[in-house]
């Protein structure tokens, strides 16, 4: 069964430090998106991506924060300078249009020291 | 800011009974709901939905009902078994379409007893 996949599982960085957290969709998905779980709380959007364009973004997803399709198959999340809030899990997901469901991945955890 | 809302961080049912899971909306203009289902260490994995047209969705073990009057939807596990386990989120998504964000509740922890 297709699913998403994501790299790495784990990365720990320096605050400061510039992260890429990778995500390759299931392949005949057209809707990307990234969410995030702070430890304890709620799974949060962060921003969608449609036709190699942001279609929505929250507030939590400020200029320190891009997204990227650099090819067929990779999405990219991009912290500029992380800062030691960002600590989270990271999911990406894809749907294959808006009226259908979201498939996520398993994750990144993103530890700031 | 909880537009949706599970208010049960935790259920613990016995192996063969019904689990039931409830969640609560506040935005009106929610049309589409979803209930997920996540293991530690995995990403939240999509189980069942419901457009706010229906009222009663079903598939196997799982039915999920809408009450839109009262913004009220559950989650039915008949029979619960072992394997189920998990902390359950329930999710929804506004109209109009092209708004694509899902708004997760915080999640309820259930635990099946053997």
């Amino acid at each position: 069964e297709p699913e998403v996949t994501q790299t790495p599982s784990h990365q720990v960085t320096q605050m400061g430090q510039e992260v890429i957290l990778r995500c390759v969709p299931i392949s005949n998905h057209l809707y990307f998106y990234w969410y995030r779980q702070i430890l304890g709380q709620k799974v949060e959007f962060l921003v969608s991506f449609y036709n190699n364009e942001i279609s929505e973004k929250s507030e939590i997803f400020d200029d320190q924060f891009s997204v990227e399709r650099p090819d067929g198959s990779n999405f990219t999340l991009k912290i500029r300078s992380t800062k030691l809030e960002d600590s989270a899990m990271y999911f990406c997901a894809s749907s294959e249009n808006t009226h259908y469901e979201q498939y996520f991945g398993p994750g990144t955890r993103l530890t700031v020291t | 800011d909880q537009q949706v809302k599970q208010n049960s961080p935790s259920l613990s049912v016995q192996e063969g009974r019904i689990s039931i899971l409830n969640c609560d909306y506040t935005n009106s203009m929610f049309d589409y709901f979803l209930w997920y289902k996540k293991y530690p260490a995995e990403g939240p994995t999509f189980l069942i939905s419901i457009s706010s047209i229906k009222d009663k969705n079903e598939d196997g073990r799982f039915t999920v009902f809408l009450n839109k009057s009262a913004k009220h939807l559950s989650l039915h596990i008949v029979p619960s078994q072992p394997g189920d386990s998990a902390v359950y989120f329930c999710a929804a998504r506004e109209t109009p379409a092209g708004n694509e964000k899902l708004t997760f509740g915080t999640g309820t922890r259930l635990t099946i007893i053997p």
